[in-house]
C-alpha cells in the first residue's frame, strides 16, 4: 500500500463546477504539499500546510491531521485548471524529503 | 531570477551510452534533489544533496551518480544507460531544514533505446 493515496485518479468536470481531490497518508508528517503539473510542463507548488485551511484565489486546501487526510478544492473550475494535481507529504527531518502520491488528472471541459 | 533550470530538455540515448543532466538554481538553496517520474507512479527520489560537496542516496539510486561541486549546481550522471531509465527527470531545490517548499525545474525527457 502506498504511503500517500490520492482519489480520484482521473476526474472530468464541466466548467464552473466545484471540484474536490482527496489525499490520504499513512505516515506522520510535518507538512503536506499540493502541487500542480500542466501537461508536458513543470511542477509548481500550490500549497504547503500543516494544519487547518489555506486559500489562494479559487483554490482551497484543508488538512485533518488526526484523520491523516487532506482535500484540495477548486471553486468555479475553468479549463485552464486542467492539470495533474499531486499530493506530497514531508515526514519531517532535516533533509526536507517528500513522499509523493501518484497524482489526479483533472480535465475541465468548457 | 531563473529559478531552477535543467539541461537538456530532451535527449535520446542508445543502451550503454552515458550522459549527464545538469540542474542549476539561483536561489542560494542548500538542498537539491533529483527525481524521476514514470507513468502511474509518484515522483521518486533518486539522489539528494543537503549542501555543497555532499550527496546521499534516495529511493531509487541504482544506475545513477551525482555530484554537487558548486552550491548552485547538481549533476545527475548515467554511466551506462538502460531502457529502464527512460523517464522524465525533475530537479528540485529548497532552503535548508524541514517545512520548506521545493522548487522544481522544467524536467528532462530521456528516452533510452
Amino acid at each position: 500500500k502506498n504511503e500517500v493515496e490520492q482519489s480520484p485518479q482521473n476526474l472530468t468536470a464541466q466548467e464552473g463546477e466545484f471540484i474536490t481531490i482527496n489525499c490520504s497518508y499513512s505516515v506522520g508528517i510535518s507538512a503536506l504539499h499540493w502541487l500542480q503539473q500542466h501537461p508536458g510542463g513543470g511542477i509548481v507548488s500550490l500549497f504547503m500546510l500543516s494544519s487547518g485551511k489555506k486559500k489562494h484565489g479559487r483554490l482551497i486546501a484543508t488538512i485533518n491531521i488526526q484523520e491523516k487526510h487532506s482535500s484540495l478544492h477548486i471553486t468555479a473550475s475553468h479549463p485552464r485548471d486542467s492539470a495533474v494535481y499531486i499530493c506530497a507529504v514531508g515526514p519531517g527531518g532535516a533533509t526536507n524529503k517528500l513522499i509523493f502520491g501518484t497524482g489526479t488528472l483533472l480535465a475541465v471541459q468548457p | 531570477n531563473a529559478g531552477v533550470t535543467q539541461t537538456p530538455k530532451f535527449r535520446v540515448l542508445k543502451t550503454g551510452q552515458s550522459m549527464t543532466l545538469l540542474c542549476a538554481q539561483d536561489m542560494n538553496h542548500e538542498y537539491m534533489y533529483w527525481y524521476r517520474q514514470d507513468p502511474g507512479m509518484g515522483l521518486r527520489l533518486i539522489h539528494y544533496s543537503v549542501g555543497e560537496g555532499t550527496t546521499a542516496k534516495g529511493e531509487v539510486p541504482d544506475g545513477y551518480n551525482v555530484s554537487r561541486l558548486k552550491k548552485q549546481n547538481f549533476l545527475l550522471g548515467l554511466e551506462s544507460a538502460a531502457p529502464s531509465q527512460t523517464s522524465v527527470y525533475f530537479c528540485a531545490s529548497s532552503y535548508m531544514g524541514d517545512y520548506n517548499e521545493q522548487f522544481f525545474g522544467p524536467g528532462t525527457r530521456l528516452t533510452v533505446l
